[in-house]
This record gives C-alpha cells, sequence and structure tokens, in this order.
C-alpha cells in the first residue's frame, strides 16, 4: 500500500462545479495533515491544515477520518484559479517515532474550465 | 506569512560539474530545513533533513557524497550536486520549518530549482 494514495485523476469540471478529491493514507501513527496546491513548475503552497472536526475555508472544505485513515478536500463553486494539482501531505513519523517527515501523495490534478 | 526564498530558479550545466543551491529563510530563523526532490508527473520526495549545526540526515537511498547539504547559519541551507549527471536534472525544493507558526510542523517552500544537466 502506497504511504499516501490520492485519486489519480486528472479532472476536468466547468466553472461553478463542486469538485471532491480523496486521499488515503498508511501509518496510523501520522499526527498532522495538509493540502497543498502546486501549480505547474511551481513550488507547493499550503492550502489548509485538515483537522478531525473538519474545517472550512471558505469554498474549500477539508474532513479527516481517522479510523478509515481517509482525507477529503471539496472544493464549492469551483473557479478557473482553482485549476492547479492538489497534494495530499501527511506528516509521518520516522521509524524511531520521534521525528516526523512530510509525505506527499502524487497529487490530482485539476482544470476548471470556462 | 513566512518567506522563503532559492537561488538560483534554474541551472543548466555540463554532466560532471558541482552545482550549488542555495535556500534562505527571510523573515524568520529556521532551525531545520528540508531538500526535496521532484522528478516530472511524480509527487515530492523528501531527500535530506538540514538542521542548523549539524550533519544533515539524509533518506534511504540519497547519496550523502553526492548531494552535500551545509546549514552553516539559521537562515541557510545549501545543496551541491556535486559531478551532476543527466539523471540528476530534476526540480529542487527546499523548505523551512517555522517554530513561531501556528502549527508546529507547517514547513513553508521555497520557489524551487529547476536544475538541467546537459
Amino acid at each position: 500500500r502506497k504511504e499516501v494514495e490520492q485519486d489519480p485523476g486528472p479532472f476536468n469540471v466547468p466553472e461553478g462545479a463542486t469538485v471532491a478529491f480523496n486521499c488515503t493514507y498508511s501509518n496510523s501513527a501520522s499526527q498532522s495533515f495538509f493540502w497543498y496546491r502546486q501549480d505547474c513548475r511551481k513550488e507547493p503552497k499550503l492550502l489548509m491544515s485538515v483537522y478531525s472536526s473538519g474545517n472550512e475555508d471558505g469554498r474549500f472544505t477539508a474532513q479527516l477520518n481517522r479510523a478509515s485513515q481517509y482525507i477529503s478536500l471539496l472544493i464549492r463553486d469551483s473557479k478557473l484559479s482553482d485549476s492547479a494539482t492538489y497534494l495530499c501531505v501527511v506528516n509521518f513519523p520516522d521509524s524511531g517515532g520521534s521525528n516526523y517527515k512530510l509525505t506527499f501523495g502524487k497529487g490530482t490534478l485539476l482544470t476548471v474550465n470556462p | 506569512g513566512a518567506v522563503v526564498s532559492q537561488h538560483p530558479s534554474r541551472v543548466i550545466c555540463k554532466s560532471g560539474t558541482s552545482v550549488k543551491i542555495e535556500c534562505r529563510s527571510l523573515d524568520f530563523q529556521a532551525t531545520t530545513m528540508f531538500w526535496y526532490r521532484q522528478f516530472p508527473k511524480q509527487s515530492l520526495m523528501l531527500m535530506a533533513t538540514s538542521n542548523e549545526g549539524s550533519k544533515a540526515t539524509y533518506e534511504q537511498g540519497v547519496e550523502k557524497d553526492k548531494f552535500l547539504i551545509n546549514h552553516a547559519s539559521l537562515t541557510l541551507s545549501t545543496l551541491t550536486v556535486t559531478s551532476a549527471h543527466p539523471e540528476d536534472s530534476s526540480f529542487y525544493i527546499c523548505s523551512a520549518l517555522n517554530p513561531y507558526s501556528g502549527g508546529t510542523d507547517t514547513q513553508y517552500f521555497g520557489p524551487g530549482t529547476r536544475l538541467t544537466v546537459l
């Protein structure tokens, strides 16, 4: 099982659509969860952290299900500017259990069309 | 927000030369920085963790003698790709851990360096 696995995509949606991204992770000891977006040939930028209670930031809603080791991101009323690759990122402990490092999913490409 | 810069943004070099990439945290002190590599259509892969004043910790499969990391100050880490070969061509991205951010593990990424080895 891959450490962080995402929908392979790509997703092509019209403006105004609602789009959902799914992600699963393999290590139940993970403590922190994030969604990043990465534009073509650019660095990743933090979109939002994901909390157990779920969190919302404007049109973006993130959910975490620890029991299922599942993370989701919902984008409502999608805009042209939302076109990017969305990366699911999980903080995994190392073999010693004391240091954590970010592990990135492969990303899901979203294209929002006019 | 926290700003991390990288220099150069792009480099093209001949096979066998060495290339140094700088990563700077501009408005905060970063005791820990990370170096990642991303090949086309692949995810970011952590290469090494750079701690100020101590040796870097390399991930499995990353040659420490080929990818030299120096973190001599709280705002600067450098990655030197020694004797670069075409298979080293990639997008190299650094990140810095901001201990003063709201989260204890928020990493801020530099803009990346695109290395092409001919």
